[in-house]
């Protein structure tokens, strides 16, 4: 497809379980954001991957959250040992040029943990 | 810290009317200012966006002012319709290419 993919769209975990979200973003765009955005609230900086620099982790809210990113490619991110605050709306963007251009946004992935 | 502020938290306007919501920020590095619209269970979308060269952006129905001075921008929307109800979200973007977010307004327009 020609927006960023997330997957998956929905995820329902039991409290101190890990999960993965996965991101495929536009095709081509070097630069990849992850965000998190609470029901009702404004989006939360997660961390930040821009072609083979190393990533701007300073949104990550705990060492349970992590990031990886192939190249320029898929970005996965892990939360280990969920908690109940963790649920969220866990939102993917991309970018051509981050300098030059806006983001795109994925549609997100639905964390809920029970 | 909120590195943009965005007001008013929500919004009810009738249609056919105006619609404006405002962000206020800090730091003079920002470069470029967009504004995203995000509808229930869906990823934000750009709508428009201004650099601060520049002191308005029309497009169609929606209007980014921008004061450089006051560190203020704003998005009008024109002749307010139902299905223009949903979030608004302003950011503005700093020179390491990080983009920091209002915090949203939440428009209804009522038929």
């Amino acid at each position: 497809g020609a927006g960023v993919s997330q997957s998956p769209s929905n995820k329902v975990t039991e409290k101190g379980k890990d999960v993965e979200l996965r991101c495929d973003p536009i095709s081509g765009h070097t630069a990849l954001y992850w965000y998190r955005q609470r029901l009702g609230q404004g989006l939360e900086f997660l961390i930040y991957f821009q072609g083979n620099s190393a990533p701007d982790k300073s949104g990550l809210p705990s060492d349970r959250f992590s990031a990886e990113r192939t190249g320029e490619s898929v970005s996965t991110l892990t939360i280990q040992r969920t908690q109940q605050e963790d649920s969220a709306v866990y939102l993917c963007a991309s970018s051509l040029d981050p300098g030059v251009n806006t983001i795109y946004f994925g549609e997100g992935s639905w964390l809920t943990v029970v | 810290q909120q590195q943009v502020k965005q007001s008013p938290q929500s919004l009810i306007v009738q249609k056919g009317g105006i619609s404006i919501i405002n962000c206020a920020y800090e730091n003079t590095a920002f470069d470029y200012f967009p504004w995203y619209q995000q509808f229930p269970g869906k990823g934000p979308a750009l709508l428009i966006a201004i650099r601060p060269d520049v002191s308005e952006k029309k497009e169609g129905r929606f209007t980014i002012s921008f004061n450089k001075s006051a560190k203020q921008f704003s998005l009008h929307i024109m002749d307010s319709q139902p299905g223009d109800s949903a979030t608004y979200f302003c950011a503005a973007r700093d020179t390491g290419n990080q983009f920091y977010f209002g915090t949203g307004t939440s428009l209804t327009v009522i038929p």
